[in-house]
C-alpha cells in the first residue's frame, strides 16, 4: 500500500490566487514527520515546510502553510498568493520515527505539477 | 557552507560500464541517503547510512553499492550499468530523524545507452 498519496498529477492556478495541493499518508507510527519539497524545472529539491505528528498547530512558512488533519491522515499544502515562480513539481514526503529498524529516510509521493498562469 | 555536493552533474554510460557517483556533505551529519528519481515519479531510496562504517539497503538497491569510510563522503557505485538505471540520482543528508529536514544535493542525471 502506498504510504504517501498525491492524487493530483497536475494543477493550474491563476497568479495571485491561493492553491491547495493534496497529500494523504498512511502510517501506524505515532511519531512521524511530514514534509513538502518543491522541485523546479532545474531539478533541485527545495525544502518548503515541515509538520510533526505531535505539533498542535499547523505549520506555516511565509506563503506556505500545511493543513494538517491528523484523523484524516492528510497534510495538504496551501500556497497563498501564487507567483509565476511557484510553477514546479511539489512532493509530499513522510519520515517515520526510527525505532531501531527504520532508516529515517523520506518516503515520497509521486508529486503534483503546479502551473501558475499569468 | 557548501552543504551537499554531488559529482558529476551529468553522465552518459554504455551498457555494462561502471562508475561512481560522488557525494560529500560538510554539515557533519550522521545520516546520508541515496535516492533515485525516475521520470514523472517521486524519489526512491537506494541505500542509506547512519554513520561512518554503517550502510544498509533501501527500497531499490539492486545494481548498486555504497561505502561510508568518513562522515563526509558517501559514494554510490554502479556496476554493470543497465538502461533501467537511467535516472536522476540525489544524495541527501540529515542530522537527526523525524524532525529534521533532509538536505539534498543538486542531483546527477545519468543516462545508460
Amino acid at each position: 500500500a502506498q504510504k504517501i498519496t498525491q492524487t493530483q498529477p497536475g494543477m493550474f492556478v491563476q497568479e495571485k490566487e491561493a492553491v491547495t495541493l493534496d497529500c494523504t499518508y498512511d502510517t501506524s507510527d505515532p511519531s512521524y514527520g511530514l514534509f513538502w519539497y518543491k522541485q523546479p524545472s532545474s531539478g533541485e529539491m527545495i525544502f518548503l515546510i515541515y509538520q510533526g505528528s505531535y505539533d498542535q498547530q499547523n505549520a506555516t512558512e511565509g506563503r506556505y502553510s500545511l493543513n494538517f488533519q491528523k484523523a484524516r491522515k492528510s497534510a495538504n499544502l496551501v500556497i497563498s498568493a501564487s507567483q509565476l515562480g511557484d510553477s514546479a513539481m511539489y512532493f509530499c514526503a513522510m519520515r517515520e520515527q526510527d525505532y531501531g529498524g527504520s532508516q529515517g529516510n523520506l518516503i515520497f509521493g509521486k508529486g503534483t505539477k503546479l502551473s501558475v498562469k499569468p | 557552507n557548501a552543504g551537499v555536493t554531488q559529482t558529476p552533474k551529468f553522465r552518459i554510460l554504455k551498457i555494462g560500464q561502471s562508475m561512481t557517483l560522488q557525494c560529500t556533505q560538510d554539515m557533519n551529519h550522521n545520516y546520508m541517503y541515496w535516492y533515485r528519481q525516475d521520470p514523472g515519479m517521486g524519489l526512491k531510496l537506494i541505500y542509506y547510512s547512519v554513520g561512518a562504517g554503517i550502510t544498509d539497503k533501501g527500497e531499490v538497491p539492486n545494481g548498486y553499492n555504497v561505502s561510508r569510510s568518513t562522515t563526509e563522503d558517501f559514494p554510490l557505485r554502479l556496476e554493470l550499468a543497465a538502461p533501467s538505471q537511467t535516472s536522476v540520482y540525489f544524495c541527501a543528508s540529515s542530522p537527526n530523524r523525524v524532525g529534521d529536514e533532509q538536505y539534498f544535493g543538486p542531483g546527477t542525471r545519468l543516462t545508460v545507452t
